[in-house]
């Protein structure tokens, strides 16, 4: 049974350009999570999908979206990239229920120049 | 929003020894879980535990609700626990998972 994947596992791009990162959930999960954890944090909520909606969002600027597909597995588009967004971006899957556990993924490590 | 506390900060414990790691919250929650997070950056998952008491392996854990903290028992440490212990909790309004900024550990030889 694969747990949560992520891809790609690093990547390096310069200010004002765009990326996008995936994440392939645990199977029987439909619901992922998309967190930002900066050097010596915590990570922080970006916000959640479920049936291909955001369902929450945290505290982050509109160039952060998302997009869930049919299958559960999702993406996190970053706009106009900054020296701040420099990162380990982490995804978690669950299930639908707000009771159940999270499931996190190894991350994308992004390094803006 | 819901805040999120752990202590110590930081831990350097000799090989053998045991600990106990805090968590505290603001506010009632209906999830809980703690993680450790691998030197690669790999959150894995400890315990879901939003009451009561779980034990596996060396490590425990027990939540007491009604006064909001969480405790993380570590017995007789080795080095492979060294790395960043992270409470996380969500409040019965939301989704989002709120972390603490993490209790640093490092285990010697």
């Amino acid at each position: 049974d694969a747990g949560v994947t992520q891809s790609p596992t690093h990547l390096i791009k310069t200010r004002g350009q765009q990326v996008t990162l995936r994440c392939s959930p645990k199977s029987g999960h439909d619901t992922v999570s998309w967190y930002q954890q900066a050097l010596g944090q915590g990570p922080q909520f970006i916000f959640q999908y479920y049936e291909e909606e955001e369902r929450q969002r945290g505290n982050f600027p509109d160039r952060f979206s998302g997009h869930q597909f049919p299958n559960y597995s999702s993406e996190l588009n970053v706009n106009a990239l900054l020296l701040g967004d420099s990162a380990l971006y982490l995804c978690a899957s669950s299930a639908s229920g707000v009771r159940e556990t999270q499931y996190f993924g190894p991350g994308t490590r992004l390094l803006v120049l | 929003g819901i805040q999120v506390e752990q202590s110590p900060p930081d831990l350097i414990l000799q090989e053998g020894a045991n600990s106990t790691l805090r968590c505290n919250f603001s506010d009632s929650v209906n999830n809980l879980q703690w993680f450790h997070q691998n030197p690669w950056g790999q959150l894995i998952n400890l315990f879901y535990i939003p009451s009561g008491t779980k034990q596996n392996g060396r490590l425990s854990a027990t939540t007491v609700a009604t006064e909001r903290y969480s405790l993380l028992y570590i017995s007789s440490s080795q080095t492979t626990d060294s790395g960043v212990y992270f409470c996380a909790v969500n409040s019965n309004s939301g989704y989002a998972l709120n972390f603490g900024k993490g209790t640093s550990l490092l285990v010697t030889p």
